[in-house]
């Protein structure tokens, strides 16, 4: 699977928009971008996927960039139970998922 | 949505004992599931592939004689730890595809903590 690169860390406050970049300068035609995230002590949780279109769930939203070379994953208003570290995943197609450092997130109240 | 649960969540052990780790698929069926295995303040890694009926696929480096996988039905997939030592102190997590379609979504079970004494 093709690398990504993220930030270490980032913090926001409550309530307030986070953005969560990822970087994947070499993504392929095929390969999807996965989001998942992982609270303190559980398994990982899904987020949100896409290709080339930027996508919406109840969760998040994801926006894409033209050449695919990065994407953004946006929590529209952080909470408290969103602090974890959040996960940006090349998939080709396969189920296995190469999961990289990932992004810790803070939220203060 | 569907669910994976995992079982035990926590498991103390004495060294040399075995440690068996259930992954059960709730609402679906899963031929193919994934183990993981993540240290403190490290990434998950992937251990192996457990795959319905046959024989499952190791990670190079993993002893496929230590970290034993049954994957006897559809909905169960079965990590048995032999022999634990210390260093296999870990968070063991499961994983499965939600569907038989390439680039879905996977979704994991809840991790055992495994502590070898």
């Amino acid at each position: 699977d093709a690398k990504t690169t993220q930030p270490n860390s980032m913090e926001s406050n409550e309530e307030e928009p986070v953005h969560l970049p990822c970087n994947h300068s070499t993504i392929s035609g095929t390969d999807y971008i996965h989001w998942y995230r992982q609270l303190p002590s559980q398994g990982p949780e899904y987020v949100i996927h896409g290709l080339t279109s930027n996508v919406n769930n109840r969760m998040a939203s994801l926006a894409i960039a033209e050449d695919r070379k990065s994407s953004t994953l946006i929590l529209h208003r952080a909470t408290l139970r969103d602090a974890a570290v959040y996960y940006c995943i090349l998939n080709s197609g396969y189920s296995t998922l190469t999961f990289g450092k990932g992004t810790m997130l803070l939220v203060s109240p | 949505g569907a669910v994976v649960s995992q079982h035990p969540s926590r498991v103390i052990c004495k060294s040399g004992t075995s440690v068996k780790i259930e992954c059960r698929s709730l609402d679906f069926q899963a031929t193919t599931m994934f183990w993981y295995r993540q240290f403190p303040k490290q990434s998950l890694m992937l251990m192996a592939t457990s795959n319905e009926g046959s024989k499952a696929t190791y990670e190079q480096g993993v002893e496929k004689d230590k970290f034993l996988i049954n994957h006897a039905s559809l909905t169960l997939s079965t990590l048995t730890v032999t022999s634990a030592h210390p260093e296999d102190s870990s968070f063991y997590i499961c994983s499965a595809p939600s569907s038989g379609v390439p680039n879905e979504k996977l979704f994991f079970g809840s991790g055992t903590q495994l502590s070898v004494l």
